[in-house]
């Protein structure tokens, strides 16, 4: 969905670089999260933030970290890479209800060396 | 706990022949229900959502979804498959009686039409 773009699409990185990856939406939804995507697990949510002073940690946040820096923007980093991090990685926006939609971007494809 | 199971890994069906995904959840209290079809190098797209009221619900090119309370089921449904309708799709639930709209997902059911 075009409303919300991720960068880099893909990357390779080595165990122990630090990396970020970037969400940027322009729907206007408060609420943004990040999920991974493993073979076989399906998603499984990292962070998520209600606004931009309101960061929460799901189901995986073990070796990750974010940033709200606006409403619009919100980044997900590895601060030492490890090779089980390899995955695709999604931000997803919806609006302050819970019954609202969620809305994917086309996902980050993360190769950890 | 929430969780959704989609008892399938891979459906295959024949074009023009009705589609059933199953999915089955557990989730505490009400549950909003969710279907979402991911295409090949794509993020998911969402198909269609039960929150409340009607149990049959319409979605997105041509797909349904019936809510069964008893069953704890919300399988997904078209009457007559297209190739283009071959994808990964998920059911989420999302548990009603807590403030945030975390998703739970299944696993996935990979869906082949076969020509």
């Amino acid at each position: 969905d075009a409303d919300v773009t991720q960068t880099p699409r893909n990357r390779i990185t080595k165990t122990g670089k630090r990396i970020m990856l970037e969400c940027s939406q322009t729907k206007g939804h408060d609420r943004m999260y990040w999920y991974r995507q493993d073979p076989g697990l399906g998603l499984r949510l990292i962070y998520y933030s209600f606004d931009v002073k309101d960061i929460n940690k799901g189901e995986i946040s073990d070796g990750y970290s974010v940033s709200r820096q606006a409403q619009a923007k919100f980044s997900l980093s590895l601060e030492s890479a490890i090779p089980n991090q390899t995955a695709l990685y999604f931000c997803a926006t919806s609006l302050g209800s819970h019954q609202e939609t969620q809305y994917f971007g086309p996902g980050t494809r993360l190769l950890v060396l | 706990a929430q969780s959704v199971a989609q008892p399938e890994d891979q459906v295959n069906v024949a074009e023009g022949n009705p589609l059933t995904v199953k999915c089955t959840y557990s989730v505490s209290g009400n549950p909003y229900l969710f279907w979402y079809v991911q295409y090949p190098n794509r993020g998911l797209q969402f198909l269609l959502k039960y929150i409340t009221g009607d149990n049959l619900v319409k979605g997105s090119y041509g797909f349904e979804a019936e809510f069964n309370k008893s069953q704890t089921s919300f399988h997904l449904k078209k009457p007559s498959a297209l190739v283009s309708d071959s994808a990964l799709y998920f059911c989420a639930v999302s548990p009603a009686s807590t403030g945030a709209n975390n998703l739970f997902f299944g696993t996935g059911t990979r869906l082949t039409v076969i020509p």
